[in-house]
């Protein structure tokens, strides 16, 4: 029964490249979040995707940030013209049901990202 | 952005000591979770709270969602070493389409 998937587990980019980060929820599970964690600090959620929609992005920057879930495939956050500000590790989670009881999100291992 | 406060920042406590931490916030939530993240690691789940007043354990953990719906506590009992870690609570609140509010994380640190 595996559980959340991400990778790459740690991405070094250039100012101004593009990172990509992939996430594959557990399996049963069609609704996606992302969340960026700075160090000594806790997460902040980003963005809440089901299959093909977009729920709830505002926690994402307007500017150069992106992401997708569609219906085959992973869950892809995109960073474009990546500056020093975005290194951080980004989470992925996944959870069965969206509202009421037993909405625990369950996390994967995470995106390391630095841009140098 | 809200972030819910956690206290103590963090702890240094001996192997087999008891620990307690607690979770504020202004807003009322109406589901709280608890984590804990080692180091390299995403977060884990440890319990989740779903009414007020709710009691819940797992294994040497118990954590409770507090009457006012504005704080959580989580205790651990009979520390061992691999209790250190970050904890970190999470609140949810209704309408806010699922997306979780973290704690600021409480540092534990377990000394033989």
């Amino acid at each position: 029964n595996a559980g959340v998937m991400q990778n790459p587990r740690h991405l070094v980019r250039r100012r101004g490249q593009e990172a990509r980060l992939r996430c594959s929820p557990m399996k049963g599970h069609s609704h996606v979040y992302w969340y960026r964690q700075l160090p000594e600090e806790g997460l902040k959620f980003m963005v809440y995707l089901q299959k093909e929609n977009i729920i709830d992005e505002s926690g994402m920057p307007k500017e150069r940030f992106s992401a997708e879930f569609p219906k085959e495939g992973p869950s892809i956050l995109r960073i474009q013209q990546v500056v020093r500000g975005d290194s951080a590790a980004y989470f992925c989670a996944s959870s069965y049901t969206q509202g009421g009881g037993n909405n625990e999100q369950f996390f994967g291992p995470g995106t390391r990202l630095t841009v140098l | 952005g809200q972030q819910l406060n956690q206290s103590p920042q963090s702890m240094f406590i001996q192997e087999g000591e008891d620990v307690s931490m607690n979770c504020t916030s202004s807003s009322i939530f109406n589901t709280w979770l608890w984590y804990k993240q080692d180091p390299g690691e995403g977060p884990v789940l440890l319990i989740a709270l779903y009414k007020a007043g709710e009691l819940t354990s797992n294994g040497r953990l118990t954590a409770q969602f507090g009457i006012t719906r504005k704080d959580s506590f989580l205790n651990i009992s009979a520390s061992i070493p691999s209790d250190v870690g970050i904890y970190f609570c999470a609140g949810l609140r209704t309408g806010t389409a699922s997306k979780l509010t973290f704690g600021t994380g409480t540092r534990l640190q377990v000394t033989l």
